[in-house]
């Protein structure tokens, strides 16, 4: 079945940059896209990017400048790198699957926990 | 941007009570839009995608419909196990946007 697993650091300091890797199984990165979304301790849920099937991406562009996510199909994995974080960027980094209907997200992982502090 | 404004923020409402939220989109978005379910320390979940078609799994008292730029999503006979938060995904344009969120809980 789909799985979606986010690893990473739990605790960042601030300037720091943010390496994310999401591991996926029961489907294939270049069938689908993935997509990185963020949510802020009791807030609401963010879009950040996303890498196509493809290997095309888009980014939001209130974090374009400092993000980058790129692929290793071999290894069904999607990176997500965030430069000069700040506490801010402190929150619940889930990836999730593009589905087949308007590429809406369809499978979620079960998030990771990012903390940026002195 | 494309807003999503969703509404209520937050609802209280009974067993078997019927529930619509809402979605107003600041443009067209065609259908391209989802709605998700969030329980607490959990990932979101899909509900319903295209607008108004029901996802895999997900029981029949939930469905989604559109009226312009208005999205609703209806429950209609509330169960326990429907508490969480719902929100509206957006992905028609770049930033692609969600609803700031509802919360709903049993009376």
């Amino acid at each position: 079945q789909v799985q979606l697993e986010e690893s990473g650091p739990g605790l960042m300091q601030p300037s720091e940059t943010l390496s994310l890797t999401c591991t996926v199984s029961g489907f294939s990165l270049t069938s689908n896209g993935v997509g990185w979304v963020r949510q802020p301790l009791g807030k609401g849920l963010v879009w950040m990017g996303t890498i196509w099937a493809g290997g095309s991406t888009n980014y939001n562009s209130a974090v374009q400048s400092r993000l980058s996510i790129s692929r290793d199909t071999s290894k069904s994995q999607v990176f997500l790198k965030m430069n000069s974080l700040q506490p801010e960027d402190t929150g619940t980094y889930y990836c999730a699957r593009q589905g087949v209907y308007y590429g809406l997200f369809d499978y979620w992982g079960q998030g990771v926990m990012v903390t940026v502090s002195s | 941007d494309i807003q999503m404004t969703q509404s209520p923020a937050s609802l209280s409402a009974s067993l078997e009570e019927i529930v619509t939220i809402t979605c107003q989109a600041s443009q067209d978005i065609g259908n391209w839009l989802a709605w998700y379910q969030q329980k607490p320390g959990k990932s979101p979940q899909l509900l319903i995608h295209s607008a108004t078609r029901l996802a895999d799994g997900i029981p029949s008292r939930f469905s989604g419909s559109r009226s312009g730029t208005q999205y609703s999503l209806k429950i209609s006979r509330l169960q326990v196990e429907d508490t969480g938060i719902y929100y509206c995904l957006q992905r028609y344009s770049n930033p692609w946007t969600f609803g700031g969120g509802t919360k709903l809980e049993l009376k």
